[in-house]
């Protein structure tokens, strides 16, 4: 089965601090991906990286920023955390197309106060 | 921009009930549909991905059709036990099956014993 993990469960950090969300997926997807889920909204792309350095910029890149250095590992930066960055963020993984099923890691449910 | 609609929002059945929700989304350039299963507390678990008009999956009591020409999917729960209580998503790539999956708010079930 794929694994994907995620650093934190839950975090607590300082408005202004800078923040690190983890995620390593144990199968080799060339895909990675970082969502963040608000109540009432559906999941929103931060990020997407579908190689080792290569990334795009999805729905909602503004705050945030990304690393993919290795295949396996995809980490998604808050250069300087708001309040308005409070929420849940989810990483994924999957192999190339999008008929390939999502597999999610188990979250991190951010506050920023 | 692609939308995906789901409905309703929450429901609440009986054990033994069989129940069933929508995914809505532009039947133009359809690539695939995504069913997810999200329990508190863990990850998004994929049910099912459809491509095919009027493919029909199934996966122990819960089942999925799917329409392309109308765009809608309708995903099946028979007999409903209080661990299938969970958050239901839908999403689909964008054209071309393209990496920008865009989510549904979600049906949020809930199974009472």
């Amino acid at each position: 089965d794929v694994k994907v993990t995620q650093s934190s469960r839950y975090l607590v950090k300082r408005t202004g601090e800078k923040v690190f969300l983890e995620c390593v997926q144990d199968m080799d997807h060339e895909n990675m991906f970082w969502y963040r889920q608000d109540p009432g909204l559906g999941l929103r792309l931060i990020y997407f990286s579908y190689d080792v350095k290569m990334k795009e910029k999805g729905d909602i890149p503004e705050g945030y920023s990304v690393s993919r250095e290795k295949k396996e590992r995809f980490s998604l930066i808050l250069e300087s955390a708001s309040t308005n960055q409070t929420s849940m963020y989810l990483c994924a993984s999957n192999l190339g197309q999008g008929n390939s099923p999502l597999h999610f890691g188990n979250g991190t449910r951010l506050t920023v106060t | 921009i692609l939308n995906v609609e789901q409905s309703p929002q929450s429901l609440h059945v009986q054990e033994g009930d069989s129940t069933n929700f929508t995914c809505s989304f532009p039947s133009s350039n359809f690539y695939a549909l995504h069913w997810y299963r999200w329990e508190t507390a863990k990850s998004p678990e994929a049910l099912f991905v459809m491509t095919l008009n009027g493919d029909e999956k199934k996966k122990g009591r819960i089942s999925a059709t799917l329409n392309t020409k109308e765009g809608y999917s309708y995903l099946y729960i028979k007999g409903s036990q209080p661990e299938d209580s969970a958050t239901y998503l839908c999403a689909s790539p964008g054209t071309s099956g393209t990496y920008k999956y865009i989510f549904g708010t979600g049906t949020r079930l809930k199974v009472l014993a």
